[in-house]
């Protein structure tokens, strides 16, 4: 089945360093997605790259996507402590029905 | 800024009762999503609803759970007869028709069966 998988799991940096954070997948996509979750909240759409794209970015955040490793990885620049959450990739399902399917997740800590 | 708004916040009940999570869906959209996160886990897929009919729907949603447009403005989750194992929050989505893949999300409902 199609699935986004994270890693690593867990993340502890220190603020102002780079967060690196990887995706993979097994199926063909249109594209994918990262979101952000504070701990206990909703789901925020952070970034979306389609599939014919290999570099996107918006704000402090760099998405690549290699469609030939079937990978995405999202990058944090000069983290902040208020990035501190988790982040999930997510891609659509095969049918045209809007299905994301997440991954597992990183969690990331920013220590101030 | 639109939004997704849902209710309750956090919904306790008792194993056996029903319970309905209410969701606004962003007043544009037209398709909507329900997806579930027990706690430590990742986001799943629960079902998605176009005019008024199911969409998809994946192998959690089973006979206990049903959707539901009762007007033009809210869009429900129904759980007929809780287990405990359905605790967890519950998210619901929305998209416009021609970006499915760009949903937003509502701040979710804790639903903690007892």
């Amino acid at each position: 089945s199609q699935q986004g998988e994270e890693d690593p799991q867990a993340l502890s940096i220190q603020e102002g360093e780079n967060a690196t954070m990887n995706c993979s997948y097994k199926t063909s996509i249109n594209n994918l997605q990262w979101y952000r979750q504070n701990s206990g909240r909703g789901l925020v759409h952070l970034i979306l790259i389609r599939s014919n794209e290999r570099e996107k970015h918006s704000g402090r955040l760099r998405v690549t996507l290699d469609t030939s490793k079937k990978s995405s990885s999202l990058l944090i620049t000069a983290s902040r402590a208020a990035d501190t959450a988790s982040y999930f990739c997510a891609t659509v399902g095969s049918s045209n029905t809007g299905k994301l399917i997440f991954g597992q997740g990183t969690t990331l800590q920013v220590k101030p | 800024e639109p939004e997704v708004t849902q209710t309750p916040s956090h919904q306790v009940t008792q194993m056996g009762q029903e319970v309905i999570l209410r969701c606004v869906p962003i007043s544009n959209h037209l398709y909507f999503y329900w997806y579930r996160q027990i706690l430590g886990q990742k986001v799943e897929f629960l079902v998605s609803f176009y005019n008024n009919e199911i969409s998809e729907k994946s192998e959690i949603f089973d006979d206990q759970f049903s959707v539901e447009r009762p007007d033009g403005s809210n869009f429900t989750l129904k759980i007929r007869s809780t287990k405990l194992e359905d605790s967890a929050m519950y998210f619901c989505a929305s998209s416009t028709l021609d970006r499915l893949n760009e949903q937003f999300f509502g701040p979710g409902t804790r639903l903690t069966v007892l």
